[in-house]
């Protein structure tokens, strides 16, 4: 069973630029998770979707960013216009619907590492 | 004051000692806990999981949980060079509430030494 997976592994934009991030979530898992973390900080939840709802958005940092999960697959984070501090390892991860008899764990992809100059 | 305190490291020990990793926490609401391993590049992987307070084992790994203290630990046992890695430990509210977000610690870099 493939993992999450994520794309692209590493991004360099320019100040002011737009990019997209996206995550393929494990086949079959409801739940997707977006968090980041900034350089010599922790682990921050960005939000969670449950299908193609958004749950719980109360970490997204402002309206730069913007979350969609369209058919409740995959799902994009796009940051426009990208600022110096939004520089960070971005993280999405999934996990099944507990109700349905799967699991907390959440399962973490590796991340897109992304710069901005 | 962050929700979650772990000390960031780094710990280095020769091969085959016990470590110890541990984290506080604030929020007295959180009733799962549980400890990831990073890997260089990687993503979090979990490692254990408990549910409120009490010991949890798993081969050379061992989880505590002391709510009253507010403080959780994680042991590894004959620790190998394999287990070179940053610990992450992270806390969730009950399952069914408003949220599923984990709350992380900054992590602790482990180097185990051959």
């Amino acid at each position: 069973e493939a993992g999450v997976t994520q794309f692209p592994s590493h991004s360099v934009i320019e100040k002011g630029q737009t990019v997209t991030l996206r995550c393929d979530p494990i086949s079959g898992h409801d739940n997707l998770y977006w968090y980041r973390r900034v350089m010599g900080k922790e682990i921050k939840f960005l939000l969670h979707f449950v299908k193609e709802s958004k749950q719980d958005e109360s970490g997204m940092p402002n309206n730069r960013f913007l979350a969609e999960r369209t058919g409740g697959t995959y799902s994009t984070l796009k940051v426009q216009p990208a600022e110096l501090e939004d520089s960070g390892v971005y993280f999405c991860a999934s996990s099944q619907d507990r109700i349905a008899g799967g699991s907390y764990e959440q399962y973490f992809g590796p991340g897109t590492r992304l710069t901005v100059t | 004051q962050k929700e979650v305190e772990q000390d960031p490291g780094p710990l280095s020990v020769p091969e085959g000692a016990i470590v110890s990793l541990n984290c506080t926490y604030s929020n007295s609401a959180f009733q799962y806990f549980m400890w990831y391993r990073q890997y260089s590049r990687k993503g979090p992987e979990l490692l254990m999981y408990t549910y409120s307070s009490g010991n949890k084992e798993d081969g050379r790994f061992t989880a505590q949980v002391d709510k009253s203290s507010k403080y959780i630990s994680l042991f590894i046992r004959d620790s190998q060079p394999s287990d070179s890695a940053t610990y992450l430990c992270a806390m969730r509210l009950l399952y069914g509430g408003a949220t599923n977000k984990l709350i992380f610690g900054t992590g602790t870099l482990l180097a185990v030494q051959p």
